[in-house]
């Protein structure tokens, strides 16, 4: 079975500094890999994902991820966080075949951006 | 982009009673539809996997007697909470996979349903 390990719990960066959210995925097969951002009390909105072909994907708001498969991670990062970054950031892997098809999360890493 | 919406966004009912959960897809037919459970401060995790016109595919742990799962409609899934208590309480979300999207792993998340249970 596949799984998402997310080490930072929480993390606390300054406006217009760079940004890295840590994701590890396992999975025996080549992973499909998203990113997903949440506000407080809202859904999931995608942030980018990872199919095939280039290792480094552009999402949205300016972020992008990099899949290293020798490493089995696929970080997020942003050149520089604005205050409306604030929210709780999920990486998932998708996995199975057929009809049956699971997406997997981590537990979350909950991003504070401070003035 | 493909939407999903849940209704209600919010809702609070009395221990026994059961309350039922809306997720529509409003652009698209959604053949798969997932619904999620969130505990405060924690990730999703996954209840059960609702197929159209068949019984829906339950977690390991998840009580189907009690999480009543119905997909009558490529654009219509319901969850029903039967006989609630307050253990119940949470965040439910759901999300809807488009099968005409290549790359089908892609799900839709609505903006999910806040249930107290008091």
């Amino acid at each position: 079975a596949q799984s998402v390990t997310q080490p930072d719990i929480h993390i606390t960066v300054s406006e217009g500094a760079s940004l890295e959210l840590r994701c590890n995925y396992s999975y025996g097969a080549t992973p499909y890999l998203f990113w997903y951002v949440q506000s407080p009390g809202q859904g999931l909105q995608l942030l980018l994902k990872y199919f095939s072909g280039d290792t480094l994907v552009q999402g949205i708001k300016g972020f992008e991820a990099e899949f290293k498969r020798s490493q089995s991670s696929f970080n997020l990062r942003k050149p520089s966080v604005h205050w409306s970054d604030a929210a709780e950031y999920f990486c998932a892997v998708g996995a199975g075949s057929g009809g049956y098809q699971k997406v997997t999360f981590g537990t979350g890493t909950k991003l504070q951006v401070i003035p | 982009g493909a939407v999903v919406s849940q209704h209600p966004s919010w809702v609070i009912c009395k221990s026994g009673t059961s309350v039922k959960i809306e997720c529509r897809s409003l652009d698209f037919q959604a053949t798969t539809m997932f619904w999620y459970r969130q505990f405060p401060k924690q990730s999703l995790m996954l209840m059960a996997t609702s197929n159209e016109g068949s019984k829906a595919t339950y977690e390991q742990g998840v009580e189907k007697d009690k999480f009543l799962i119905n997909h009558a409609s490529l654009t219509l899934s319901t969850l029903t909470v039967t006989s609630a208590h307050p253990e119940d309480s949470s965040f439910y979300i759901c999300s809807a996979r488009d099968p005409t999207t290549p790359q089908s792993y892609e799900q839709y998340f609505g903006p999910g349903t806040r249930l107290t249970v008091t």
